[in-house]
């Protein structure tokens, strides 16, 4: 069963950083493209980014709003993909979400975790 | 950025009756559309993928079509579980954008 496990959301200042992480099981992660995606309270979903697999050439893309402030990383060794927040925003704030990029159907965002919150506020 | 729009925001309809939601791209995009079901406090779920595949385990209600700029998500029989917000979402251009999102309610 594919699981992912979002952690290190909480609250940050204007400015400040925040390394979220996302643990994956129940399928080889290594091989797996992955995507992060937002909602912030009471809105629609923004896709934030993804990372290809190394096998892919572990190249990363981002949306505009992020481009420049986040960086997406992986740990194929831990199965763990980050995502590394800085020069954060108050639009930032938003629930965080881990989601396989294409893993079993090709082009969307197949299986998804249980969002991680990140209020970013003075 | 390939600009999503939905419509409409949001709709009451009751058990049984038949929805339809639609979605437009700002350019074409082949059939290259998702739709997704959020409900409140949980994450969201892939329904149907390319504009009119169903995913594993979606209950056959469901339904998508379109092609190009213009697409529909469709469900016969509303059901009390349907009753959530419905995203579209495009993966022509490699950074995917969404809907803004139709809240069906319970009228």
């Amino acid at each position: 069963e594919v699981q992912l496990v979002e952690s290190g959301g909480g609250l940050e200042k204007p400015g400040g950083s925040l390394r979220l992480s996302c643990a994956a099981s129940g399928f080889t992660f290594s091989n797996a493209w992955m995507s992060w995606v937002r909602q912030a309270p009471g809105k629609g979903l923004e896709w934030v980014g993804r990372i290809k697999s190394k096998t892919d050439g572990g190249t990363t893309e981002y949306a505009a709003p992020v481009k420049g402030r986040f960086t997406i990383s992986r740990d194929d060794s831990k199965n763990t993909l980050y995502l590394q927040m800085n020069n954060l925003k108050t639009e930032d704030t938003a629930v965080y979400y881990c989601t396989t990029d294409g893993l079993v159907v090709g082009a969307t965002l197949d299986y998804w975790g249980q969002g991680t919150l990140v209020t970013v506020s003075s | 950025d390939i600009q999503m729009t939905q419509s409409p925001p949001s709709l009451s309809a009751s058990v049984g009756d038949r929805v339809t939601i639609t979605c437009r791209a700002s350019q074409s995009i082949s059939r290259k559309l998702n739709w997704y079901q959020q409900k409140p406090g949980k994450a969201p779920k892939l329904l149907i993928y390319a504009a009119s595949s169903l995913q594993s385990g979606v209950p056959s209600r469901f339904s998508g079509s379109g092609s190009g700029a213009d697409f529909t998500l469709t469900i016969n029989s509303l059901q009390p579980e349907d009753f959530a917000t419905y995203y579209c979402q495009q993966s022509y251009s490699p950074w995917w954008t969404f809907g803004q999102g139709t809240k069906v309610e319970i009228k």
